[in-house]
């Protein structure tokens, strides 16, 4: 079944305690993406790769960081969090740089206290 | 201004009727357009891409105007599954795509 993985689906953690949030897909995408939803502000990109080894920012990427060392696996880092960073995150893939159906993950709720 | 704005709702409508609603764009540059459906919180998935001539999917019509900036989706005949969330989406071209915060649409029996 082609679909994206998110892991975990829901975390609690403290301020400054590292995580990471793993992303997998089996579609054998170029393009991954990682968006955070808050209410009132619809999804905004953080990251995105367009292959192994190639990452760009999106529109809020202060405070994370990726890596793309395979094709189908896009971890996002948050090396030091903060109470901003509680959100939805949502981690996606497509074949097709803009002209693709992005594929989501079922998302990680994430809370940071 | 946000690149992409919607009526965030909700639209409330009996089963039957026909909802409307659009998306506004600030980049004139932006290159391909599409509608994605969330519901609940899941995750967003994609109901159709807007084509400039105007496109139908069954009881869905998507349009897009670029004079205006523009995209507008129709249901026709709701059901109540389709109450959810609706995101609009634009992509400049520049692999950055724009999401609107989204219209939510609750159709009643």
């Amino acid at each position: 079944e082609a679909q994206v993985t998110q892991n975990p689906r829901y975390l609690i953690t403290v301020t400054g305690k590292k995580l990471t949030v793993t992303c997998s897909q089996n579609m054998n995408h170029e393009y991954m993406s990682w968006y955070r939803q808050d209410p009132g502000l619809g999804l905004r990109q953080i990251y995105y790769s367009m292959n192994v080894e190639v990452t760009d920012k999106g529109d809020v990427p202060e405070g994370y960081k990726v890596s793309r060392k395979e094709k189908r696996n896009f971890p996002l880092i948050l090396e030091s969090p903060s109470p901003n960073q509680t959100s939805l995150y949502f981690c996606a893939s497509s074949s097709l740089i803009n002209g693709g159906e992005l594929f989501f993950g079922e998302g990680s709720r994430l809370t940071v206290l | 201004r946000k690149e992409v704005e919607q009526d965030p709702g909700p639209f409330n409508v009996p089963e039957g009727a026909t909802v409307a609603f659009n998306c506004t764009y600030s980049n004139s540059a932006s290159q391909s357009f599409f509608w994605y459906r969330q519901d609940c919180r899941k995750e967003p998935k994609l109901l159709m891409s807007v084509y400039s001539s105007g496109n139908e999917d069954g009881r869905f019509t998507a349009q897009l105007n670029r004079a205006s900036q523009y995209i507008s989706l129709l249901i026709r005949d709701s059901k109540l599954s389709d109450s959810a969330t609706y995101l609009c989406v634009v992509a400049p071209g520049d692999y950055k795509l724009s999401f609107g915060a989204g219209t939510t649409v609750t159709v009643r029996a």
